[in-house]
């Protein structure tokens, strides 16, 4: 079973680039998450869709776009990415509130 | 933005020993409180989700206990062995949403 599948594993872009980062999941979940992991600062929630066609900012959602293309897919977008988006990006699911987070394996960005 | 913090921010024990820390989460509009472990170069892989006052839940030799009503939770490590090395983080739901707030995280090592 894949999981939570994010792509790619690394990018190195310029300032004011775009991109757009891809997460699926086959574990059937209602809620993706993307969140961002920065030193000392644990993770951070920048958007989430809690149901196919319905999406919401979390903690840090500035500079970033999300959209939930169907049950299985949710990507991020950069617009025009910026030295203080240098991160690494993980993207989550979930079935259910009372149910527990699965992780991908992370996408670590780097924006000269 | 909700405060959920952990403590110590990293602890070192010999393997064998006993270990426990603490996630502190606001006491008012508890909806759920998870744990994660989280091992370097991996994604964080979920331990534990808390729903109410006095749960207790296991896991081998990890445990978990909730207080909702003063706002803290404790994760246990009974006779710490080197894979347990990783870092721990807590998360809290509130009855507002369907984010998950993390905490900075606890980081073991346990030496041989």
């Amino acid at each position: 079973n894949a999981g939570v599948t994010q792509t790619p594993k690394f990018q190195v872009l310029k300032t004011g680039q775009s991109m757009t980062l891809q997460c699926a999941q086959d574990m059937n979940h209602n809620s993706m998450y993307w969140y961002r992991q920065d030193p000392g600062m644990g993770l951070r929630l920048i958007y989430y869709s809690a149901s196919e066609g319905t999406t919401d900012k979390g903690e840090v959602p500035n500079g970033y776009n999300v959209s939930r293309l169907n049950k299985r897919e949710f990507s991020l977008r950069l617009e025009s990415a910026a030295p203080s988006q240098t991160s690494v990006y993980f993207c989550a699911g979930a079935g259910g509130f009372y149910q527990p987070q699965h992780f991908g394996d992370g996408t670590r960005l780097s924006i000269l | 933005i909700l405060n959920v913090e952990q403590s110590p921010q990293s602890l070192h024990v010999q393997e064998g020993d006993s270990t426990n820390f603490t996630c502190s989460f606001p006491s008012s509009n508890f909806y759920a409180l998870h744990w994660y472990r989280w091992e370097t170069a991996k994604s964080p892989e979920a331990l534990f989700v808390m729903t109410l006052n006095g749960d207790e839940k296991k896991k081998g030799r990890i445990s978990a206990t909730l207080n909702t009503k003063e706002g803290y939770s404790y994760l246990y490590i009974k006779g710490s062995q080197p894979e347990d090395s990783a870092t721990y983080l807590c998360a809290f739901m509130n009855n507002a949403g369907n984010m998950l707030t993390f905490g900075g995280g606890t980081r073991l090592m346990v030496k041989p």
